[in-house]
């Protein structure tokens, strides 16, 4: 166990919906980023915040969004879902996050989202 | 942007062998190389890691080699088990901007046969 906590652990929904995903950083660290992984593209990196703030961007929809909250834990919505939107989703912990010493990324246990 | 290519994509070897996964990086900069293993439906999890001030780290029978001039780093796993069989991450980092986003290679199976 990771210490990362994420929910929902899966997610059935339609296409044109809207899901909200949730993620629990472990306990004392700042940063979360989140990632999706599919069958054809392997682990990408979406987005990352520090302490509340957005730190980063990656390869993410502008139909995806996200935010982190004063309690540090971190919610990614995603929304006109298409079928290709069908992933496993990972959040990832760091204790600070880009302040000159790359600290170790630990994963949650992923949300498997199904669009039908 | 960084590139990670990684192989082989699937390696198949017999309980005792050694395995070798070998991982390129193409930016320069990068200065934190993590592996993760991966079990089927679960969370990558960190199995060793190397900085670019180090060229060489071992932890019991896994161990990763970083070389900075070729840009490229490997993953030797000695005496596989069938615990061993997963797939196989590699990846790339620097801090840049305040982010140390991770840059995955595509993965290797590996699959260990008793």
């Amino acid at each position: 166990d990771s210490g990362v906590t994420q929910t929902p652990k899966h997610l059935i929904t339609a296409t044109g919906q809207r899901v909200t995903l949730r993620c629990s950083p472990r306990s004392g660290d700042l940063s979360v980023y989140w990632y999706q992984q599919s069958l054809d593209q392997g682990l990408q990196f979406l987005i990352q915040y520090y302490n509340g703030e957005e730190r980063a961007k990656g390869n993410i929809l502008e139909r995806f969004s996200a935010q982190q909250f004063p309690d540090l834990h971190s919610e990614l919505n995603l929304s006109s879902l298409e079928l290709g939107d069908s992933a496993l989703y990972f959040c990832a912990s760091s204790r600070r996050g880009g302040r000159g010493v790359t600290d170790t990324q630990y994963f949650g246990p992923g949300t498997r989202l199904t669009v039908l | 942007g960084e590139n990670v290519e990684q192989h082989p994509s699937t390696l198949s070897v017999q309980e005792g062998d050694s395995a070798v996964i070998k991982c390129t990086y193409s930016d320069s900069a990068s200065n934190y190389f993590p592996w993760y293993k991966q079990e089927l439906g679960k969370r990558p999890q960190l199995i060793i890691d190397i900085r670019s001030n180090v060229g060489e780290k071992k932890d019991q029978r896994i161990a990763v080699t970083l070389n900075k001039t070729a840009k490229h780093f490997s993953l030797h796993i000695t005496e596989t088990q069938p615990e061993d069989s997963a797939v196989y991450f590699c990846a790339a980092s620097k801090t840049q901007g305040g982010s140390e986003k991770l840059v995955f290679g595509k993965g290797t199976k590996l699959t260990v046969n008793p």
